[in-house]
C-alpha cells in the first residue's frame, strides 16, 4: 500500500546527543515536509522540501537538519543545539505541480523524549 | 499574527449533537487554499477537504459540511449527528504564496470529544 512510513514510534534523547528520525514515502511525491507538535501549538513547519537535494527552511528550523538525497527520503536530525526537543514530530509529503496546492499525507508520527 | 486562528480549543458534546468548529484566516494573497485534517488518538493527520479561494460554494460529505465565506474569512466546519468516532483533534490549514511556494499554516487544532 502506498503511504508515508516513519521510524521509530517512540525515540529518547540523552543530553547533548544527536538523533535521526526516518521518514520514508512510497506515493512518487516531489515535496516533503516536517512538523512539530506541541500540545496546544498546533503544527510547527521545521523543514521543506520541494525536490530532491533542495531543502527550504521553516518557521522553527534552528537546532534541525535535513536532507534530501533521494525523492522518497527526507530524515530529519535532531541535533544537541535543539535545547527542547520533547515533541510529535510528523512528516508529510504532497505533489508539486508548480501551480496548485495539493493535500497532504502524513505519517504516524514519531514522539521524541529527552531521558 | 496568527494566519489561522482556531478559537474553539476543545468542544466536548454527546452523541447525535451538531457541532461546529470555526476557522478564521487571514491572507493578502488572492489566491489560496484552505484544508481541514482530522488527526484521531493513533496521531497520523487525516485530509478531510481542500477548496481554492474561488470556489465559495458550501460543501456536504455525509455528516461533514463546510461553510466557506470570504467577506468574513472563515472556512467552518459542521459535523451533523455527531458520533464517538468523530472525537478528534480537527486541524484548518492555509496554504498561500507570500514567498512565491505554497506552504500551508496550520491552525492550533480543536479538540472534539464525542460522549456516548
Amino acid at each position: 500500500d502506498g503511504g508515508i512510513t516513519q521510524s521509530p514510534k517512540y525515540l529518547f534523547r540523552k543530553e547533548g546527543q544527536n538523533v535521526t528520525l526516518s521518514c520514508e514515502q512510497n506515493l512518487n511525491h516531489d515535496a516533503m515536509y516536517w512538523y512539530r507538535q506541541d500540545p496546544g501549538q498546533g503544527l510547527r513547519l521545521i523543514y521543506y522540501s520541494q525536490i530532491v537535494n533542495d531543502f527550504q527552511k521553516g518557521d522553527i528550523a534552528e537546532g534541525y537538519s535535513v536532507s534530501r538525497e533521494k525523492k522518497e527520503s527526507f530524515p530529519l536530525t535532531v541535533t544537541s543545539a535543539q535545547k527542547n526537543p520533547t515533541a510529535f514530530y510528523l512528516c508529510a509529503s504532497s505533489t508539486h505541480d508548480g501551480v496548485s496546492n495539493q493535500p497532504q499525507h502524513f505519517g504516524d508520527g514519531t514522539r521524541l523524549s529527552i531521558l | 499574527a496568527q494566519k489561522v486562528t482556531q478559537a474553539q480549543t476543545e468542544i466536548s458534546v454527546v452523541e447525535k449533537e451538531d457541532v461546529t468548529l470555526d476557522c478564521v484566516y487571514e491572507t493578502r494573497d488572492t489566491t489560496y487554499y484552505l484544508f481541514w485534517y482530522k488527526q484521531p488518538p493513533s496521531g497520523e493527520l487525516v485530509f478531510l477537504i481542500r477548496r481554492n479561494s474561488f470556489d465559495e460554494q458550501n460543501e456536504i460529505s455525509g455528516r461533514y459540511s463546510w461553510n466557506f465565506q470570504k467577506s468574513t474569512s472563515s472556512f467552518n466546519f459542521t459535523i451533523t449527528a455527531s458520533q464517538v468516532v468523530d472525537s478528534a483533534v480537527y486541524f484548518c490549514a492555509l496554504s498561500d504564496r507570500p514567498g512565491g511556494s505554497y506552504i500551508p499554516t496550520f491552525g492550533r487544532g480543536t479538540s472534539l470529544i464525542v460522549h456516548p
